[in-house]
């Protein structure tokens, strides 16, 4: 089966400008999470869908961060305006469920650096 | 205190030798834990996945569990070159997302 894809694979913008990152999860996939990895960390959860719903955006800084998952499949992630510490790596990874069970299965990310 | 807790290293072991990879945690509700492994430039890929307490193998790889420490171990065996990545340890409580520790750098050297 193809895995979670994404793009683009690097952005470099400078502070104050916008970006948006893209994400394609794995067919059939409902539910589809989007984590920042700050250099040296582990994923952050930012949000998390089911389907077209949001199930969790608490950690989602809602002032310069928005995600839209338009009829339950792709998913776009946008910073407007972009902040030096945005600097990270932006990982979607999907699963079939909300269930602790179900694995979660991450894209290559999309690694982002603020000028 | 962090949540999750891993010793970030790097470690670094001959080819051949047995690896262990720790995890402690402060929440004791959590009860799914799963191991993952990224390499350079890479998103995690699952490798273990364990419910509650006790050990679970997987040919050269056994993850363990420790509820009643708070610690979580993930042994490799006969460790290869191609093991060389961040291990990144991963645990939730029932209805909750996963909490990600920071990650542990092996470089396993031919």
């Amino acid at each position: 089966e193809a895995g979670v894809a994404q793009s683009p694979r690097y952005k470099i913008i400078e502070k104050r400008q916008s970006v948006a990152f893209w994400c394609n999860p794995i067919s059939g996939h409902a539910t589809l999470y989007w984590y920042q990895q700050i250099l040296g960390q582990g994923p952050k959860l930012l949000i998390q869908f089911q389907n077209n719903g949001v199930v969790d955006d608490s950690q989602l800084p809602k002032d310069r961060f928005s995600a839209e998952r338009l009829k339950g499949v792709d998913s776009t992630l946008k910073i407007q305006p972009a902040k030096l510490e945005d600097s990270a790596v932006y990982l979607c990874a999907s699963s079939l469920g909300t269930r602790e069970s179900q694995p979660q299965h991450f894209g290559d990310g999309t690694r982002l650096s603020i000028l | 205190q962090k949540e999750v807790e891993q010793d970030p290293g790097p470690l670094s072991v001959p080819e051949g030798a047995i690896v262990s990879l720790n995890c402690t945690y402060s929440n004791s509700a959590f009860q799914y834990f799963m191991w993952y492994r990224q390499y350079s430039r890479k998103g995690p890929e699952l490798l273990m996945y364990t419910y509650s307490s006790g050990n679970k193998e997987d040919g050269r790889f056994t993850a363990q569990v420790d509820k009643s420490s708070k610690y979580i171990s993930l042994f490799i065996r006969d460790s290869q070159p191609s093991d060389s990545a961040t291990y990144l340890c991963a645990m939730s409580a029932s209805g909750q997302n996963f909490v990600f520790g920071p990650g542990t750098r092996l470089s396993v050297l031919p």
